[in-house]
């Protein structure tokens, strides 16, 4: 099993640019999650879905960030327009089904706006 | 959501027994403890997690106090590959289905070669 496959490993922008990543579940699993790591922060929640529906966004940090989740396989956090407070590194997980209780961790996108 | 408390750092010399203590005095009877761990430059990975029993595993156990106000996680026997970002964290399990886990700042462990 390939794990969680995430893309691009880093990515620099500059402010004002969209910055898309990608995230690709491992196969099989029902749950989504994005989340965000920040030195000030730690390691935040963004959003997540179940069977490719939405059901908290509650950590999305404003308007600039949308995430889809268009099928099983993929997914996709989106930052319009970004700016430098984005800097992160940007983990997406997935996890089996309800009654499992793992959630599994890609290697993350280190994103650095400038 | 309930809280937790872990120590900020802790060293261990490789090949000697951990425990790793977390305080959760407001945990609730429908919180499971997880925990997770970060290795340098990875994302977190699943170790444990439980609710009343110790629980054991091929990474580590569970210790869990008899009023559920704390737990440690025991790695029995330190490698250098256990050096990492350990967090303890409650999931409300009372709404079926959720999801959410919330890190804190958890516990950088030290491994003396």
């Amino acid at each position: 099993d390939a794990g969680v496959i995430q893309s691009p490993r880093h990515e620099v922008t500059e402010m004002g640019q969209e910055v898309t990543l990608r995230c690709k579940p491992i196969s099989g699993h029902n749950s989504l999650f994005w989340y965000r790591q920040t030195m000030m922060r730690g390691l935040e929640l963004l959003i997540y879905f179940n069977n490719n529906v939405p059901i908290d966004d509650s950590g999305m940090p404003e308007d600039r960030f949308s995430a889809k989740m268009p099928n099983a396989s993929f997914s996709t956090l989106k930052i319009q327009p970004s700016e430098p407070r984005d800097s992160a590194v940007y983990f997406c997980a997935s996890r089996g089904d309800v009654y499992s209780y793992e959630q599994y961790f890609g290697p993350g996108t280190r994103l650095t706006v400038t | 959501d309930a809280k937790t408390t872990q120590p900020n750092s802790m060293e261990s010399n490789e090949e000697e027994p951990v425990h790793l203590p977390c305080n959760h005095s407001t945990i609730s009877g429908t919180d499971y403890i997880h925990w997770y761990r970060q290795l340098p430059s990875q994302g977190p990975e699943y170790v444990i997690h439980g609710l009343t029993s110790n629980v054991n595993n091929r990474m580590a156990s569970l210790a869990i106090a008899e009023d559920r106000k704390s737990s440690t996680l025991i790695l029995h026997r330190a490698t250098l590959r256990d050096a990492a970002v350990y967090y303890c964290i409650l999931r409300d399990a009372s709404n079926f289905g959720n999801e959410k886990l919330t890190f804190g700042t958890g516990t950088r462990l030290t491994i003396i070669p």
